[in-house]
């Protein structure tokens, strides 16, 4: 099955400075790869996803980059706010995202005033 | 449009009881999903329902969890007996149709079992 590594488990960053979340996945058949905010409390939120067929994508002051060949994709946020504070996942699923998602591990994002 | 609803939103629960959770989807959501979350962990697939059917049901411990979802729309997921590692946050997510289609979650219900 599909296994999906998440990397760093924690991220402190300075207000407005940018983040970096890193993802690496196993199946070759995967081809749609969300990534989910949580807060205290709360189920996880769609913020960006990407296809396979897509390199990357930009929302705002969201974007996710993806490398099918080694497998991977990124989270980068820049401008970082107060309200960036979450914990994040990556996910991956396969058939189009049809299947059920392989779920990181999750990174807890702290932005420092 | 009205979310993902779930509820109780918390229970606690001694070893050996059973217990019940109740999803109801976004409105016209065909396909519906139950994960398990433990504290510090991403959110594991448990099973997936298109309309009333299973589609994947492999990571569902069936000696003690079951789930249903009678006329493909609300559902219920069921623990019996459980035990002190089932403690987690159980979401429920659906989403419009099979392929393609993000997945929206609800708030979860967080169980503690004594």
């Amino acid at each position: 099955g599909e296994n999906v590594e998440q990397h760093p488990s924690t991220l402190s960053v300075q207000e407005g400075d940018s983040a970096v979340i890193k993802c690496t996945y196993s199946d070759s058949a995967s081809n749609y790869f969300p990534w989910y905010k949580q807060e205290l409390g709360k189920g996880p939120q769609l913020i960006i996803d990407i296809r396979s067929n897509v390199g990357e994508k930009k929302d705002q002051r969201i974007a996710v980059t993806l490398n099918k060949t080694a497998k991977h994709f990124s989270l980068h946020i820049t401008e970082t706010q107060p309200e960036d504070s979450a914990v994040y996942f990556c996910a991956a699923s396969g058939r189009g995202g049809a299947d059920g998602l392989t779920f990181g591990k999750g990174t807890h994002l702290i932005i420092q005033p | 449009e009205a979310g993902v609803a779930q509820s109780p939103r918390y229970k606690i629960i001694e070893k050996r009881q059973s217990v019940a959770f109740w999803c109801n989807p976004i409105s016209g959501h065909a396909t519906l999903y139950w994960y398990q979350q433990i504290l510090g962990q991403g959110p594991k697939l448990l099973i997936q329902f298109q309309n009333n059917g299973v589609v994947d049901d492999s990571q569902l411990p069936k000696d003690r969890f079951s789930a249903e979802r009678l006329k493909g729309v609300d559902s219920t997921l069921k623990i019996q007996p459980a035990k002190l590692e089932d403690s987690a946050v159980y979401l429920c997510a659906s989403s419009p149709v099979g392929a393609g289609e993000t997945q929206y979650f609800g708030p979860g219900t967080r169980l503690l079992v004594l």
